[in-house]
């Protein structure tokens, strides 16, 4: 899950292994969820996303699950490569109806995949 | 096929120093957005432009302003530089989807 201060939560898994980054959001009307991925020295990149309405959404690799009642947010990345080491961020939107996004970020995850 | 274009990569200011953060991007995306990243931290958002013609503040808008100059580009600018807006700026876009922002490869301001 997110963490307060300067030291992010860290996963470390071997190759090959599923991991699960944890993200617990704050606003109860959000009502739109995203995942980043972001490499050193890059922007965050989009992976996945999910609206209020779903509980779990499938892409390739990758499963965001979302529980409302406690307000959570998983991503599951199966069968982890090196390649998918980086910093993973949940975003939340509370967007009431408008066309565009203010996403709020939590602190973000570092993922480290050791072949 | 550029996307989000930011210039300069990497500046070292003094305080006091102003300076412009460039921002372009080539989607015909109508949102557009400035993000700042601390160490350890997720990003917050600095100011957004919704459409052409409009500007807003985010969460930490202070020290700030912004230009939508046209569709395509939408600018930063530090007035008057000061230590703490020492960061990675991170400009964005999104386009009809709404809430999926594109970033930018980011600009790394040091104020010293």
């Amino acid at each position: 899950g997110e963490s307060v201060g300067l030291h992010l939560p860290t996963l470390s898994v071997q190759e090959g292994d599923n991991s699960i980054i944890n993200c617990a959001y704050s606003n109860s009307a959000s009502d739109y969820f995203i995942w980043y991925k972001q490499e050193s020295g890059k922007g965050p990149q989009f992976i996945i996303d999910i609206r209020s309405n779903m509980d779990k959404r499938q892409g390739q690799r990758v499963t965001v699950l979302l529980n409302k009642t406690v307000k959570h947010l998983s991503l599951q990345i199966a069968a982890t490569q090196p390649g998918d080491s980086a910093v993973y961020f949940c975003a939340e939107n509370d967007a009431g109806g408008t066309s565009y996004g203010k996403l709020t970020f939590g602190q973000g995850t570092i993922l480290t995949v050791h072949p | 096929n550029a996307g989000v274009t930011q210039t300069p990569k990497f500046q070292v200011l003094k305080t006091g120093q102003s300076m412009t953060l460039q921002c372009a991007q080539d989607m015909n995306h109508n949102s557009m957005y400035w993000y700042r990243q601390d160490p350890g931290m997720g990003l917050r958002l600095i100011y957004y432009s919704a459409s052409e013609g409009t500007t807003d503040k985010g969460e930490v808008p202070n020290g700030y302003n912004v230009s939508r100059l046209n569709k395509r580009e939408f600018s930063l600018r530090l007035e008057s530089a000061a230590p703490s807006q020492t960061s990675v700026y991170f400009c964005a876009s999104s386009g009809i989807s709404g809430v999926v922002l594109t970033f930018g490869a980011g600009s790394r301001l040091t104020v010293l």
